[in-house]
Parts: structure tokens; C-alpha cells; sequence
């Protein structure tokens, strides 16, 4: 079956460096997602990995090693507002996205 | 660009009647959308896959019956809950595919909070 596992929760503090991982075990790769999703609302998109390798974006990177089924999300200088959850995807062979549970971002003071 | 909205942002209906939920891209052409369901403190569930002029595929275990969903142009898809009772109470969201950047890009409408009473 198809799997993407993350934490369920971490804590972090405001201006420190936190990394969320997430590990896939899918029916294809078309490419990794990660989404940023507040509290009541709908999700929105941080990045896409489909090669190997680190991309970065201001204060986000993303991580992927396919050969791995292993991706990361770095977030730098913690704001408060980063408090949320953090969604990996994965695309499969049918380009259906597959969603891990999401990993809950705690900023504290 | 690649604005999606949902209609309304919230409803509360009572037990037994309809509620229609509207998707619509605004500044691009969406040849796919999709229905999520996400319940307080889940992740995303995907419902359904809407392709426009055709019928829409669902996941195993959504009632095709219960939920409709029409995807009658480019640019909107809607979502009807039949006979809604207080179990359907949960945050849909829809996301749409921008046909001319390729397969890849999904973009997410801001979601419709539905409480049934």
C-alpha cells in the first residue's frame, strides 16, 4: 500500500531552525509537496521537489533523496505565524496526490 | 494568479436537506478538480476527481449517490450533499489543476465549513 509518514507534532522557538520530516512508500513518484495549512483553513503550497537535492525559498528548503523515500522541510528564523500544520504529498504513477497526516508546528515565545 | 474560490465559506443546514458547494478558478482554465474532506485535527482525504464533461471518479468508500459533483465547464465544479446528517459535518475543500502549466501545479480553494444539525 501506499504510506507517507511524518510527526505528529513538534515544538519549536521563535527564531530557532526546526526540520519536519517525511518518509513515502507510494505506487510511483511524480513529485514531493510540501503545504502549509493554519487552523480552519485550506492548505497552501510551500514547494515541489522532483529531483534529488535541496531547494530553497527565503526562510523554507526542501529536501528530497528518492532513493531514500525521504524529504525535509527546513524552516529558518521562526515567526510566530509559522505556527501550523505542515502537510507532505506525494504524486503517484496516476498524479493523484498522497497525502501524509501532517505534522502540527508549535512556535513558542 | 491561479485563484480557486468556494461558495459559501460556511453553512449550517439541519438534517436531511441538500447543501450545494461551489468551486470555481478564477483566472485559469481547470480541466481537473478535486473534493477533499478533512476532519478537526486530520489530514486531507480526497473524495473525488472531477474532470470537466465527464463523470467524476470516487475514492473507495464515498458514496457516488451522496455526494454529486458536477464539473459542467472549466471553471466550475460543484459538490452536493444529499440528505446531509450531522456525520457529514466537516471543512471540504476543492483544488484545481491548471491545465496550461502542466500536471503538476494544484491550487487549493480557501474551504467550506458544513455543520449539520
Amino acid at each position: 500500500g501506499q504510506n507517507i509518514d511524518q510527526p505528529t507534532e513538534m515544538t519549536a522557538t521563535e527564531g530557532a531552525i526546526v526540520q519536519i520530516n517525511c518518509t513515502y512508500q507510494t505506487s510511483g513518484f511524480n513529485g514531493l509537496f510540501w503545504y502549509q495549512q493554519h487552523a480552519g483553513e485550506a492548505p497552501t503550497f510551500l514547494s515541489y521537489n522532483v529531483l534529488d537535492g535541496l531547494e530553497e525559498k527565503g526562510r523554507f528548503s526542501s529536501f528530497l533523496s528518492r532513493s531514500k523515500g525521504y524529504s525535509y522541510l527546513l524552516l529558518k528564523e521562526l515567526q510566530m505565524k509559522d505556527s501550523a500544520s505542515y502537510l507532505c504529498a506525494v504524486m503517484d504513477s496516476n498524479y493523484q496526490l498522497i497525502w501524509g497526516a501532517g505534522t502540527k508546528l508549535i512556535i513558542k515565545p | 494568479g491561479a485563484v480557486v474560490s468556494q461558495h459559501p465559506s460556511r453553512v449550517i443546514c439541519k438534517s436531511g436537506t441538500s447543501v450545494k458547494i461551489e468551486c470555481r478558478s478564477l483566472d485559469f482554465q481547470a480541466t481537473t478538480m478535486f473534493w477533499y474532506r478533512q476532519f478537526p485535527k486530520q489530514s486531507l482525504m480526497l473524495m473525488a476527481t472531477s474532470n470537466e464533461g465527464s463523470k467524476a471518479t470516487y475514492e473507495q468508500g464515498v458514496e457516488k449517490d451522496k455526494f454529486l459533483i458536477n464539473h459542467a465547464s472549466l471553471t466550475l465544479s460543484t459538490l452536493t450533499v444529499t440528505s446531509a446528517h450531522p456525520e457529514d459535518s466537516s471543512f471540504y475543500i476543492c483544488s484545481a489543476r491548471d491545465a496550461a502549466s502542466g500536471i503538476y501545479e494544484q491550487y487549493f480553494g480557501p474551504g467550506t465549513r458544513l455543520t449539520v444539525t
